[in-house]
């Protein structure tokens, strides 16, 4: 069942801006992790973070998770065109399934 | 070191024909995992292996699906008479283990994708 809902579905941006993707979800949690697909192939793991953290920070990325409101927003400073890619919410519930989004589709202009 | 392997890349069959999906995974990764992904949606969590523990199947669409893993290494993710509905791509992922606390990040192969004509 879908647990894990990204906001915006799509987001296009010049290269050097900002990208900021949400991800809603329904149940409790244990971490929430956000993953990279580029051309609809394998997905690359990005960042994790835990249920008793508010914010992590990896390179040029940012995640918060707000567990009051169940959401979490991925922030991509200074983005390239190279980052251009759909990118994955994933929840995990107490056991080792991760539920996965329908993901938000970046696109960077050059 | 080598990442996760999946075979073949790509796959075209005749609807009604069996097909084999094929996953190798990172050595010493104990959980593998197989996803569905549909055009444009999320993953669909389809099975799991964790060790000599039976598999979770719960995921699996219809009894057409069936998986297995040998050795506790490769897995072959086997459908029969294929539907075109079972058209996507078919991503294998492992994982170092998985715990109820532990939040071990999966490693995905570059999946197999499947079109039934």
């Amino acid at each position: 069942s879908q647990q894990g809902e990204e906001d915006p579905q799509a987001l296009s941006i010049q290269e050097g801006e900002n990208a900021t993707m949400n991800c809603s979800y329904k149940t409790s949690i244990n971490n929430l992790q956000w993953y990279r697909q580029n051309s609809g192939r394998g997905l690359v793991h990005l960042i994790l973070i835990r249920s008793n953290e508010r914010e992590k920070h990896s390179g040029r990325l940012r995640v918060t998770l707000d567990t009051s409101k169940k959401s979490s927003s991925l922030l991509i400073t200074a983005s390239r065109a190279a980052d251009t890619a759909s990118y994955f919410c994933a929840t995990r519930a107490g056991s080792y399934q991760l539920t996965f989004g329908k993901g938000t589709k970046l696109s960077v202009i050059p | 070191g080598a990442g996760v392997s999946q075979s073949p890349s790509n796959k075209v069959t005749e609807k009604g024909k069996d097909v084999e999906l094929r996953c190798d995974p990172i050595s010493g990764h104990t959980a593998l995992y197989w996803y569905r992904q549909s055009l444009g949606q999320g993953l669909e969590f389809l099975i799991y292996f964790q060790g000599n523990s039976a598999p979770d199947k719960s995921g699996l669409p219809s009894d057409r699906f069936s998986a297995e893993r040998t050795g506790g290494s490769v897995s072959t993710l086997t459908i029969q008479r294929t539907q075109q509905e079972d058209s996507a791509v078919y991503l294998c992922a492992s994982s170092l283990k998985s715990g109820l606390a532990g939040g071990y990040e999966q490693y995905f192969g570059p999946g197999t994708r499947l079109t039934v004509t």
